[in-house]
This record gives C-alpha cells, sequence and structure tokens, in this order.
C-alpha cells in the first residue's frame, strides 16, 4: 500500500484555469506538508498543516490554497493558473511525536505544465 | 532563516567506489535534525539517513554513513561500494526542533550523483 499518494501524477491545463492536486496519506501522521519543486530542482515548503494550525510561506501565492477535509488529506488549489506555476509538486506527511518524529515520508509528486 | 548548501552539483564515482557528498548549512538553533534524501528519475523522494544535532555519533545506515560536525555546521554523505541504483539526485535537508511537529523541512539545491560501470 501507498503510504502518501498523490492525484494526478501529470497535470497539463491551460493559463488561467482553477486545478486541484489531491494528497492522502494512510500512515496515521498528523501533520502534512506541500512542497513545490522548481525546474532546477530545488525545493521548497510552500505549507504544513496539522488540526491545530496552517503554516504558510510567506512567499506563495494567495491564488495556492491547502484544504484539509480530515486528518488523513491534504488537498492543493490552485486558482488562475500562471506559467511560473509549472513544477512538480510533492505531498508530505509526518508524525509530531515518537521515536520517528520529524521523518518526512514524500507522495511520489505531481508534474504540474501550464501552457 | 536555516540555510542549506550543497557546493557540489554533480558527482562522478566508479561503481564498488567510496564516493562523499558535501553539505554546510546555516542556523543559531542548537537542536534540529539533518537529512539526506534520495531523488531517483522516477522522482520519488527516499529518506537515506538521518542525525539528531543532539547526538554526537554519526548516523549509519548500511552503506551510507553521515560525517557530522556540528561546530563546523557540516553534514556530509559517503556512500561506500557504490552501486548503479545508487545514481540519484542526493538532497540535504534541515529541520528545526524547536518549532514543533509543523517545520518543513529547508532543502539544499541538489547533487547530482552519476555511477560509472
Amino acid at each position: 500500500d501507498t503510504a502518501v499518494s498523490q492525484t494526478p501524477k501529470y497535470l497539463v491545463t491551460q493559463m488561467g484555469n482553477d486545478k486541484s492536486i489531491k494528497c492522502e496519506q494512510n500512515l496515521g501522521h498528523d501533520t502534512m506538508y506541500w512542497y513545490k519543486q522548481d525546474s532546477k530542482k530545488f525545493l521548497k515548503i510552500m505549507f504544513s498543516y496539522n488540526n491545530k494550525e496552517l503554516i504558510i510561506n510567506e512567499t506563495v501565492p494567495n491564488r495556492f490554497s491547502p484544504k484539509s477535509p480530515d486528518k488523513a488529506h491534504l488537498n492543493l488549489h490552485i486558482n488562475s493558473l500562471e506559467l511560473g506555476d509549472s513544477a512538480v509538486y510533492f505531498c508530505a506527511s509526518s508524525q509530531d511525536a515518537g521515536q520517528v518524529q520529524n521523518i518526512q515520508y514524500f507522495g511520489a509528486g505531481t508534474r504540474l505544465s501550464v501552457l | 532563516a536555516q540555510t542549506v548548501t550543497q557546493s557540489q552539483p554533480e558527482m562522478s564515482v566508479q561503481e564498488a567506489e567510496t564516493v562523499t557528498l558535501s553539505c554546510t548549512y546555516d542556523t543559531s538553533e542548537s537542536d534540529y535534525y539533518l537529512f539526506w534524501y534520495k531523488q531517483p528519475p522516477s522522482r520519488q523522494m527516499i529518506l537515506v539517513i538521518r542525525q539528531e544535532a543532539y547526538k554526537q555519533q554519526n548516523a549509519t545506515e548500511n552503506r551510507f554513513s553521515v560525517n557530522f560536525q556540528k561546530a563546523a555546521k557540516s553534514f556530509s554523505l559517503k556512500i561506500s561500494d557504490s552501486q548503479l541504483g545508487d545514481a540519484a539526485m542526493y538532497f540535504c535537508a534541515y529541520r528545526s526542533r524547536s518549532g514543533g511537529g509543523a517545520d518543513g523541512l529547508t532543502f539544499g539545491k541538489g547533487t547530482h550523483l552519476i555511477i560509472q560501470p
């Protein structure tokens, strides 16, 4: 069973559209994250979220919004897509406490191409 | 803010030999975690090894070991007996311990490791 799963794996869309990427984890973790990997492979945190707080990286445009229907899901909604949003988006999760705390497990990534 | 620097954009090693990937970081904190992640062409991010800053002993995982120098803020990864399957991008990452469970990872820009058969 996949621990952290993202859908879709590939997403091609036109500028100006609104799209969503879904993420689910079956690890029982209480914190989830979204990262963006640009064309030069640089990974940067966008959001982290647990049942207590949402932490937003200040450089993330407000066109991006995470939505968590429950503890196991953190979806990423993107409004008015721009060319510069083309990247690979990774979802991750971790457990706040215990011996394996702070290890983040990643999904396989979603490659978003904005035309 | 913390920063992570990987000064080697690309490294090449012969199969079965040993290679060391460099990583330095900058932080004012005393307690934190350091990680090496591997990203093969499949794009999947795979945890290779983890080090807790308060532990002096260097972490090891089979053929992978680290040289953690806290005073120098250095965290290098040594891969022994390199195998073709080790070919990937390797990312060094930092995570604060003080911020609680919601802290994201700060990544370096990565080192592309090539294994020569």
